[in-house]
């Protein structure tokens, strides 16, 4: 059965610093990958996603990903986190409409 | 081009009582997926449609159901509301491809006494 680990439940970092988000699955094939934000009381939003190709995706305001098919990780990065980028992260598996979400990670970002 | 549009957005309910939810997707989606959303569990899938036929389930009671209209737009319901049912519930669209993106909702806040 596929399933999603996001190890780490909450982040702090500084505004201008770099950010990392793990997110490690498990899945019988390729799987296509997602990464998700959301903002308090809203839905999710797409910021990238990866389904074949290029290991190393681009998503929205600056984030970025790297699919690592050896440690079954989709890590999500950013260079320089802004204060607004302070929201819920969820990393996500699936193939179709079989959909599954990691816990989430979330992010808070001092000024 | 609109996104997809959940109604209520908040609402509050009685144990006992029952609730439903509306969902109208992006124009063109046919795929309409319903997750629950708390503190402790996560999002967990409830149920997907497609064309007017549940397609997959999670593993939720009998009492949280739905259906799908002919214009795509989809309700869930939960009947006979427990404390724990308490949630943000979100619905999300599809275009029903192999690579399955979902465009989400912004979710009906349930909060039930």
């Amino acid at each position: 059965a596929q399933s999603v680990t996001q190890p780490d439940i909450h982040i702090t970092v500084s505004e201008g610093a770099s950010l990392e988000l793990r997110c490690n699955y498990s899945y019988g094939a390729t799987p296509y990958l997602f990464w998700y934000v959301q903002s308090p009381g809203q839905g999710l939003q797409l910021l990238l996603k990866y389904f074949s190709g290029d290991t190393l995706v681009q998503g929205i305001k600056g984030f970025e990903a790297e699919f690592k098919r050896s440690q079954s990780s989709f890590n999500l990065r950013k260079p320089s986190v802004h204060w607004s980028d302070a929201a819920e992260y969820f990393c996500a598996v699936g193939v179709g409409n079989d959909m599954r979400f990691g816990a989430g990670t979330r992010l808070t970002v001092k000024p | 081009k609109a996104g997809v549009t959940q109604t209520p957005r908040y609402l509050i309910k009685t144990r006992g009582q029952q609730v439903t939810l509306s969902c109208s997707p992006i124009s063109g989606h046919r795929s309409v997926s319903w997750y629950q959303q708390t503190p402790g569990q996560g999002l967990q899938f409830l149920f997907e449609y497609f064309s007017e036929t549940q397609r997959n389930k999670g593993n939720f009671p009998g009492r949280f159901s739905g259906r799908q209209f002919s214009n795509s737009r989809s309700e869930m319901n939960v009947s006979t509301l427990e404390l724990g049912d308490s949630a943000l519930y979100l619905c999300a669209s599809s275009l029903d491809t192999e690579t399955g993106e979902l465009f989400f909702g912004e979710g009906s806040r349930l909060t039930v006494l």
